[in-house]
């Protein structure tokens, strides 16, 4: 069984603050999606990440592959209210995601 | 939006009824896959269809059962509830199964068995 273990689980900061989120695994996936969740609503795909070593820039947000793939970061530079939500990992591969154990992020003013 | 629409979007049930949620998937996506959410947590992979056929199914019990439609239209079934089965329930399209293609998801369904 494939597990993402995502780090922290909880975290409450202040606008203007920065954050990473980690996301990491022992099994290698031959991809990697972030998806924010708000509350009421389903994921939405932030990401994917393919290539070891991959980092790809989303306005304030940085996202990162490991280069074995086992693992994962996204660091939030200067969060806003807007960037509260339920951030989760998933691994690729099949037909059986794999969804991390989730961080709930919340932004306050 | 994504195009991806379930109902109910709530439901409350009593411990041993059965239940059927449902999924209208995005135009043009053959896949569809449905996901058990605890409150905080990460989704938990129920099962996945794929032009009709199951295609892969996580580690939930054989009264969870499925079915997609010749429209991708997809339900997902659950006899005898247990309390445990208060979740939100998701489903998500994709145009493909075989990994990295991005998910569409509905708002979900809230399930609360009493």
């Amino acid at each position: 069984t494939q597990l993402l273990e995502q780090s922290p689980q909880f975290l409450s900061i202040q606008e203007g603050e920065n954050l990473t989120v980690y996301c990491n695994s022992s099994s290698v996936f031959s991809s990697l999606q972030w998806y924010r969740q708000e509350p009421g609503e389903g994921p939405v795909l932030l990401v994917t990440v393919v290539t070891g070593g991959e980092v790809k820039k989303l306005k304030r947000l940085t996202f990162q592959f490991g280069d074995a793939r086992k693992d994962s970061s996204l660091h939030i530079t200067a969060a806003q209210p807007g960037d509260t939500g339920l951030y989760l990992c998933v691994g690729g591969g099949g037909n059986k995601l794999t969804f991390g154990t989730g961080t709930q992020l919340k932004v306050e003013l | 939006e994504t195009g991806v629409t379930q109902s109910p979007t709530h439901l409350i049930k009593t411990r041993g009824q059965q239940v059927t949620l449902r999924c209208s998937s995005q135009s043009g996506h053959n896949t569809v896959s449905w996901y058990q959410q605890a409150l905080g947590q990460g989704p938990q992979f129920i099962f996945q269809y794929y032009r009709e056929e199951e295609n892969g199914r996580g580690n939930f019990p054989p009264r969870f059962s499925g079915l997609q439609f010749p429209n991708y239209s997809s339900e997902l079934n659950v006899n005898a509830l247990e309390l445990d089965d208060s979740a939100l329930y998701l489903c998500a399209s994709s145009s493909s199964w075989t990994g990295g293609e991005k998910l569409f998801f509905g708002s979900g369904t809230q399930l609360s068995v009493l």
